[in-house]
């Protein structure tokens, strides 16, 4: 079972919109409307941003959307802030024999 | 007060062993399944082992199947990762997550010789 793949890294000016993918296949991403986000900062650790493709923790910022289509799913990052700044990694739950949850291969946000 | 607090990380040679437990407070324990989840520079995140509501249910990474046990006590708010025949590439940060929401800090696992 290989990870979910994600671009290395995306950068972005202040207050533009990013987009970040993560493609699987459809034993997990296209299979499963399970599919989380995560904020990670340096030394800390990952922070739940979305899940179950669509939804929004309480708290979280309303720039952060996302989506999904076939086997991809997309974070979007709008009005992009310096805070923004950070590792962003996909998960997605799969009918793998060998594993429960796929992470994705994890995405560096420059602001 | 930290909802997730891992402990029991180190420094352990090839085939030790090693017993990371994670206390948890702030929310109902035993109402939530939970995941152990490792995290490595060159791997990334991995998910390691998973344990239902009440302890029933587990399932393991073909990675670490046979050697690592996953177990609760909901009465004491606990989680535990028994790791035995460590290897090298077991060398990571091991994170205790509730369902796939909330992790803790982690503890690093360090296996060498």
């Amino acid at each position: 079972q290989s990870a979910l793949t994600q671009p290395a890294s995306v950068s972005g000016s202040l207050g533009q919109s990013i987009t970040i993918s993560c493609t699987g296949s459809t034993r997990d991403v296209g299979g499963y409307n399970y599919v989380s986000w995560y904020q990670q900062y340096p030394g800390e650790a990952p922070k739940l941003i979305i899940y179950d493709v669509t939804d929004r923790p309480s708290g979280v910022s309303n720039r952060f959307s996302a989506s999904k289509s076939d086997n991809t799913a997309s974070l979007t990052i709008s009005g992009l802030q310096a805070e923004d700044e950070a590792d962003y990694f996909c998960n997605s739950y799969t009918n793998s024999s060998t594993l429960l949850y796929v992470f994705g291969t994890g995405t560096t946000v420059t602001v | 007060e930290v909802p997730l607090l891992e402990s029991g990380g180190g420094l352990v040679q090839p085939g030790g062993s090693l017993r990371l437990s994670c206390s948890t407070s702030g929310f109902t324990f035993g109402h939530y399944e939970m995941n152990w989840i490792r995290q490595t520079p060159g791997k990334g995140l991995e998910w390691v082992a998973y344990i239902s509501r009440s302890g029933q249910t587990i399932y393991y990474a073909d990675f670490v199947k046979g050697r690592f046990t996953i177990s609760r006590d909901n009465a004491k708010n606990s989680l535990f990762l028994q790791m035995t025949s460590l290897r090298v590439e077991d060398t990571a940060v091991y994170y205790c997550v509730k369902e796939v929401e909330l992790w803790g800090r982690g503890t690093l696992v360090t296996v060498s010789s």
